[in-house]
């Protein structure tokens, strides 16, 4: 199985600041044959399911707003909130599905500072 | 517009096997490149995939959970599946179903999700 780790595991931010998380797998997520990263990220809110964020590592969809973007290659991602919200406050996933089984990152947890 | 939504029983005792079925609309799992997937999320805990079935019925599951999962679909009753076997209380979680996208490779729309306790 491809592991996934994220830091922090807590990352408090002031309204309007930077919020920045990081992503780590242990294979690379890149497809050379598409060169595309195998690599999303969600939010999750209190008693929600999880929301798809981004994809292909840095590929937004369809109605997250610009301030969510992601970035990296290979085995090392981030995800950058360039202004946080209020409303952002959330855990964030990573998910590799590159190979099944898909796996994880075990969440970064974005609160108000 | 797409939605899942899963169903099945709240409580289930120890030793039981539990039975979901994901009933979902706005796609057909028979298109090229379509899945439905399985993941779960213990109490306060990260999310955990289990199982995946795709258009062509190809199936994958969590080496882990791979003995005690089967998954199937109904594409004439836009359905899938999941049994597990042999139930425990580490399993309590809440579970969802997810479409896997045919464009994107992974699941792009969610369940609202389906609390399962598991106790005697």
């Amino acid at each position: 199985d491809i592991v996934m780790t994220q830091s922090p595991d807590s990352l408090p931010v002031s309204l309007g600041e930077r919020a920045t998380i990081h992503c780590k797998s242990s294979q690379s997520v890149l497809y050379n044959s598409n060169h595309k990263n195998y690599l999303a990220w969600y939010q999750q809110k209190p008693g929600q399911s999880p929301k798809l964020l981004i994809y292909w590592a840095s590929t937004r969809e369809s109605g997250v707003p610009d301030r969510f973007s992601g970035s990296g290659s290979g085995t090392d991602f981030t995800l950058t909130i360039s202004s946080l919200q209020a409303e952002d406050v959330a855990i964030y996933y990573c998910q590799q599905y590159s190979t099944t089984p898909w796996t994880f990152g075990p969440g970064t947890k974005v609160e108000i500072k | 517009q797409i939605t899942l939504k899963e169903s099945g029983p709240t409580v289930v005792k120890p030793t039981q096997t539990l039975t979901l079925t994901c009933t979902f609309s706005g796609f057909s799992i028979s298109a090229p490149g379509v899945g439905v997937a399985w993941i779960r999320q213990p109490p306060g805990k990260a999310l955990e995939w289990l199982a995946l079935i795709y258009w062509d019925d190809d199936k994958r599951y969590s080496p882990s959970l791979r003995r005690r999962l089967t998954i199937t679909k109904d594409s004439s009753k836009n359905q899938v599946v999941l049994t597990m076997t042999n139930m425990d209380p580490v399993d309590t979680a809440t579970y969802f179903c997810a479409r896997r996208s045919p464009m994107i490779y992974t699941s792009d729309i969610w369940g609202h999700g389906t609390m399962v306790i598991v106790s005697s």
